[in-house]
Protein backbone atom coordinates (compact mmCIF):
# COMPACT_ATOMS: atom_id res chain seq x y z
CA UNK A 1 0.00 0.00 0.00
CA UNK A 2 1.00 3.73 -0.17
CA UNK A 3 3.38 5.05 2.94
CA UNK A 4 5.25 8.43 3.54
CA UNK A 5 8.14 8.54 5.83
CA UNK A 6 9.76 11.81 7.10
CA UNK A 7 12.89 12.16 8.58
CA UNK A 8 12.87 11.38 12.40
CA UNK A 9 12.14 14.82 14.77
CA UNK A 10 12.40 16.62 16.32
CA UNK A 11 14.46 19.90 14.75
CA UNK A 12 15.79 21.95 16.53
CA UNK A 13 17.36 24.95 14.55
CA UNK A 14 18.62 28.78 15.41
CA UNK A 15 16.88 31.38 13.53
CA UNK A 16 18.37 32.04 9.41
CA UNK A 17 19.67 28.39 9.41
CA UNK A 18 19.11 26.33 6.91
CA UNK A 19 16.15 23.83 6.93
CA UNK A 20 15.97 20.37 5.21
CA UNK A 21 13.38 18.32 5.99
CA UNK A 22 13.08 14.72 4.52
CA UNK A 23 10.62 12.92 2.80
CA UNK A 24 9.98 10.13 0.78
CA UNK A 25 7.30 7.52 -0.64
CA UNK A 26 6.13 4.17 -1.74
CA UNK A 27 3.29 4.66 -4.17
CA UNK A 28 1.67 2.46 -6.81
CA UNK A 29 0.53 5.05 -8.85
CA UNK A 30 1.02 8.44 -9.44
CA UNK A 31 0.47 10.37 -6.65
CA UNK A 32 0.05 14.25 -6.05
CA UNK A 33 2.43 15.40 -3.38
CA UNK A 34 1.97 17.74 -0.43
CA UNK A 35 3.32 19.47 2.92
CA UNK A 36 1.24 20.36 5.33
CA UNK A 37 1.96 22.74 8.46
CA UNK A 38 0.30 22.44 12.37
CA UNK A 39 0.84 25.67 14.31
CA UNK A 40 0.84 25.49 17.47
CA UNK A 41 -3.24 25.20 18.54
CA UNK A 42 -4.92 25.52 15.07
CA UNK A 43 -5.27 22.58 12.60
CA UNK A 44 -3.41 21.07 9.45
CA UNK A 45 -2.78 24.29 6.84
CA UNK A 46 -1.73 23.10 3.45
CA UNK A 47 2.21 24.72 2.66
CA UNK A 48 2.58 24.05 -0.79
CA UNK A 49 1.99 21.48 -3.35
CA UNK A 50 3.32 19.12 -6.33
CA UNK A 51 0.94 17.62 -8.97
CA UNK A 52 4.05 15.71 -10.91
CA UNK A 53 7.46 14.93 -11.94
CA UNK A 54 9.74 17.76 -11.42
CA UNK A 55 7.39 19.89 -10.39
CA UNK A 56 8.37 22.45 -7.46
CA UNK A 57 5.75 23.74 -4.91
CA UNK A 58 6.82 26.61 -3.48
CA UNK A 59 4.86 29.20 -0.61
CA UNK A 60 6.46 31.47 2.48
CA UNK A 61 9.95 30.63 1.25
CA UNK A 62 9.50 27.12 1.83
CA UNK A 63 10.40 24.62 -1.26
CA UNK A 64 9.62 20.92 -2.44
CA UNK A 65 10.88 19.42 -5.74
CA UNK A 66 8.96 16.32 -6.78
CA UNK A 67 11.17 13.94 -7.70
CA UNK A 68 9.74 10.78 -9.13
CA UNK A 69 13.35 9.09 -9.16
CA UNK A 70 13.85 8.96 -5.89
CA UNK A 71 10.28 8.91 -4.67
CA UNK A 72 11.30 11.77 -2.37
CA UNK A 73 9.64 15.35 -1.74
CA UNK A 74 12.20 16.99 0.66
CA UNK A 75 11.15 20.30 2.22
CA UNK A 76 13.63 23.02 2.14
CA UNK A 77 13.93 26.42 3.36
CA UNK A 78 16.95 29.06 3.26
CA UNK A 79 16.39 30.85 6.62
CA UNK A 80 14.09 30.13 9.17
CA UNK A 81 12.66 32.28 11.72
CA UNK A 82 10.52 31.26 14.95
CA UNK A 83 7.18 32.11 13.27
CA UNK A 84 7.89 28.49 11.31
CA UNK A 85 8.41 26.58 14.57
CA UNK A 86 5.52 24.10 14.00
CA UNK A 87 4.94 20.45 12.84
CA UNK A 88 5.45 19.00 9.41
CA UNK A 89 3.25 16.62 7.52
CA UNK A 90 4.40 15.32 3.95
CA UNK A 91 1.18 13.39 2.39
CA UNK A 92 0.31 11.94 -1.11
CA UNK A 93 -2.74 11.24 -2.82
CA UNK A 94 -3.04 9.09 -5.18
CA UNK A 95 -5.59 8.85 -7.99
CA UNK A 96 -6.21 4.88 -7.19
CA UNK A 97 -6.74 5.05 -3.59
CA UNK A 98 -9.85 7.97 -4.20
CA UNK A 99 -9.49 11.13 -2.02
CA UNK A 100 -7.72 10.13 0.84
CA UNK A 101 -4.48 11.58 1.95
CA UNK A 102 -1.54 9.24 3.52
CA UNK A 103 0.27 11.28 5.80
CA UNK A 104 4.03 11.08 7.13
CA UNK A 105 4.60 10.87 10.83
CA UNK A 106 5.42 14.72 11.37
CA UNK A 107 8.20 16.66 12.23
CA UNK A 108 8.17 18.86 15.19
CA UNK A 109 10.51 21.83 13.79
CA UNK A 110 11.72 24.49 16.65
CA UNK A 111 13.34 27.75 16.07
CA UNK A 112 14.88 29.06 18.47
CA UNK A 113 16.11 33.06 18.27
CA UNK B 1 -11.25 33.60 4.33
CA UNK B 2 -13.87 30.24 4.88
CA UNK B 3 -12.87 27.74 7.55
CA UNK B 4 -13.81 24.36 8.54
CA UNK B 5 -14.68 24.68 11.82
CA UNK B 6 -15.03 22.16 14.38
CA UNK B 7 -16.62 21.30 17.80
CA UNK B 8 -16.09 20.52 20.67
CA UNK B 9 -12.53 21.75 21.12
CA UNK B 10 -11.71 19.40 23.15
CA UNK B 11 -14.38 16.29 24.48
CA UNK B 12 -13.70 13.85 27.83
CA UNK B 13 -16.21 10.78 27.75
CA UNK B 14 -16.30 7.98 29.75
CA UNK B 15 -15.86 4.15 28.39
CA UNK B 16 -18.68 2.86 26.51
CA UNK B 17 -20.31 6.41 26.00
CA UNK B 18 -21.78 7.24 23.04
CA UNK B 19 -20.46 10.76 21.02
CA UNK B 20 -20.67 13.18 18.43
CA UNK B 21 -18.13 15.13 16.96
CA UNK B 22 -18.87 17.71 14.43
CA UNK B 23 -18.06 19.82 11.89
CA UNK B 24 -18.86 22.71 9.72
CA UNK B 25 -17.17 22.18 6.49
CA UNK B 26 -16.60 24.95 3.52
CA UNK B 27 -19.78 25.93 2.21
CA UNK B 28 -19.40 25.14 -1.40
CA UNK B 29 -17.08 21.89 -0.77
CA UNK B 30 -18.47 18.41 -1.73
CA UNK B 31 -16.30 16.03 -0.50
CA UNK B 32 -16.12 15.61 3.64
CA UNK B 33 -13.40 13.28 5.40
CA UNK B 34 -13.02 12.40 8.95
CA UNK B 35 -8.95 11.84 9.42
CA UNK B 36 -7.75 10.93 13.52
CA UNK B 37 -4.60 11.02 14.79
CA UNK B 38 -3.49 8.79 18.08
CA UNK B 39 -0.88 10.96 20.35
CA UNK B 40 2.67 10.19 18.98
CA UNK B 41 1.61 8.31 15.86
CA UNK B 42 0.68 9.37 11.90
CA UNK B 43 -2.36 11.34 10.76
CA UNK B 44 -4.62 8.44 9.47
CA UNK B 45 -7.65 8.54 7.50
CA UNK B 46 -11.00 7.16 8.80
CA UNK B 47 -13.47 7.90 5.86
CA UNK B 48 -14.75 9.90 2.55
CA UNK B 49 -18.32 11.31 2.30
CA UNK B 50 -19.53 12.59 -1.37
CA UNK B 51 -23.15 12.89 -2.52
CA UNK B 52 -24.74 11.54 0.51
CA UNK B 53 -22.89 9.11 0.97
CA UNK B 54 -19.22 7.19 1.92
CA UNK B 55 -17.35 7.67 -0.93
CA UNK B 56 -14.13 5.57 0.70
CA UNK B 57 -13.37 4.16 4.29
CA UNK B 58 -10.27 2.81 5.80
CA UNK B 59 -10.20 -0.51 8.19
CA UNK B 60 -9.83 1.82 11.03
CA UNK B 61 -13.96 3.03 10.53
CA UNK B 62 -15.45 -0.07 11.63
CA UNK B 63 -19.12 -0.60 12.77
CA UNK B 64 -18.31 1.19 15.74
CA UNK B 65 -18.29 4.59 13.58
CA UNK B 66 -21.12 6.52 11.44
CA UNK B 67 -20.85 9.69 9.48
CA UNK B 68 -23.83 11.92 9.02
CA UNK B 69 -24.69 14.71 6.88
CA UNK B 70 -27.89 15.92 8.56
CA UNK B 71 -28.59 19.01 7.09
CA UNK B 72 -26.98 21.57 4.81
CA UNK B 73 -23.94 22.52 6.85
CA UNK B 74 -22.99 20.00 9.69
CA UNK B 75 -21.26 16.87 9.17
CA UNK B 76 -20.78 14.66 11.98
CA UNK B 77 -18.89 11.41 13.19
CA UNK B 78 -20.66 9.41 16.03
CA UNK B 79 -18.70 6.71 17.87
CA UNK B 80 -20.95 4.58 19.25
CA UNK B 81 -19.52 2.61 22.31
CA UNK B 82 -16.00 4.29 22.63
CA UNK B 83 -12.82 2.71 23.84
CA UNK B 84 -9.67 3.63 25.89
CA UNK B 85 -7.96 3.22 22.15
CA UNK B 86 -10.33 6.17 20.37
CA UNK B 87 -8.58 8.73 22.68
CA UNK B 88 -6.90 11.03 19.67
CA UNK B 89 -7.31 13.83 17.88
CA UNK B 90 -9.91 13.98 15.18
CA UNK B 91 -10.17 16.12 12.18
CA UNK B 92 -12.55 16.89 9.88
CA UNK B 93 -11.74 18.42 6.19
CA UNK B 94 -13.38 19.45 3.09
CA UNK B 95 -12.28 19.61 -0.21
CA UNK B 96 -14.46 21.27 -3.48
CA UNK B 97 -13.21 18.18 -5.78
CA UNK B 98 -12.08 14.64 -4.85
CA UNK B 99 -9.51 14.53 -7.32
CA UNK B 100 -5.80 13.78 -6.57
CA UNK B 101 -4.27 17.37 -6.76
CA UNK B 102 -7.64 19.05 -4.82
CA UNK B 103 -6.45 21.03 -1.84
CA UNK B 104 -8.33 19.70 1.44
CA UNK B 105 -9.19 22.13 4.22
CA UNK B 106 -8.40 20.97 7.31
CA UNK B 107 -10.18 22.16 10.79
CA UNK B 108 -8.96 22.64 14.29
CA UNK B 109 -9.43 19.39 15.38
CA UNK B 110 -11.60 17.68 18.17
CA UNK B 111 -9.32 16.22 21.30
CA UNK B 112 -11.35 12.96 22.55
CA UNK B 113 -10.37 11.73 25.57
CA UNK B 114 -11.89 7.95 26.59
CA UNK B 115 -11.51 7.13 30.38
Amino acid sequence: GDSVTQMEGPVTLSEEAFLTINCTYTATGYPSLFWYVQYPGEGLQLLLKATKADDKGSNKGFEATYRKETTSFHLEKGSVQVSDSAVYFCALREETSGSRLTFGEGTQLTVNP
Amino acid sequence: EPEVTQTPSHQVTQMGQEVILRCVPISNHLYFYWYRQILGQKVEFLVSFYNNEISEKSEIFDDQFSVERPDGSNFTLKIRSTKLEDSAMYFCASSVQGARNTEAFFGQGTRLTVV
